[in-house]
């Protein structure tokens, strides 16, 4: 069975400028989740999806992060503008259903803002 | 809100030696908790995990034993080895908050041979 996919696997942007990142969940799991991990600390939720539809974006900063999940299955996440405290790994993961199964995480992007 | 606190790290250990990495918790209602891995260069792994108070997950010679009187699930292991080397995180999941995983703050164990 395949993993969860995630490109890049690194990225390197000046402050201000763009950047996306893609996932591709394991096939027919229905949630989707964007972590952020800097480094040291442990990851935190970014966004959570159920197939299509957000179910958790309270701690998104959405003045500059943006996530869409079309058709339940691939997501990106976009960070427009950065800045130089979003250097980060932002990892994706799915699981089957939500309730308390286990999350396959891919192997992340990491995010270097200069 | 929920929280989980981890032992600070790093944890150096020579193998065989025995392991133990506290980690606490703070919660609203009955969570779910776990243990992920990571290992260099690659995505976190589920190690273990329980979901009810008393229950104890095992895996690769892992063990943690859900306490609810006392909030924890320490991570323990009899004898690691070398390719144990990793950083560890304790994680807790509610349904009432969606089901996400709220981590802890990782602590890395190097052990050498």
């Amino acid at each position: 069975e395949a993993g969860v996919a995630q490109s890049p696997r690194y990225k390197i942007i000046e402050k201000r400028q763009s950047v996306a990142f893609w996932c591709n969940p394991i096939s027919g799991h229905a949630t989707l989740y964007w972590y952020q991990q800097i480094l040291g600390q442990g990851p935190k939720l970014l966004i959570q999806f159920q197939n299509n539809g957000v179910v958790d974006d309270s701690q998104l900063p959405k003045d500059r992060f943006s996530a869409e999940r079309l058709k339940g299955v691939d997501s990106t996440l976009k960070i427009q503008p950065a800045k130089l405290e979003d250097s980060a790994v932002y990892l994706c993961a799915s699981s089957l259903v939500p309730a308390n199964t286990e999350a396959f995480f891919g192997q992340g992007t990491r995010l270097t803002v200069v | 809100g929920d929280s989980v606190t981890q032992m600070e790290g790093p944890v150096t250990l020579s193998e065989e030696a025995f392991l133990t990495i506290n980690c606490t918790y703070t919660a609203t209602g009955y969570p779910s908790l776990f243990w992920y891995v990571q290992y260099p260069g690659e995505g976190l792994q589920l190690l273990l995990k329980a979901t009810k108070a008393d229950d104890k997950g095992s895996n690769k010679g892992f063990e943690a034993t859900y306490r609810k009187e006392t909030t924890s699930f320490h991570l323990e292991k009899g004898s690691v080895q070398v390719s144990d080397s990793a950083v560890y995180f304790c994680a807790l999941s509610e349904k009432t908050s969606g089901s996400r995983l709220t981590f802890g703050e990782g602590t890395q164990l190097t052990v050498n041979p």
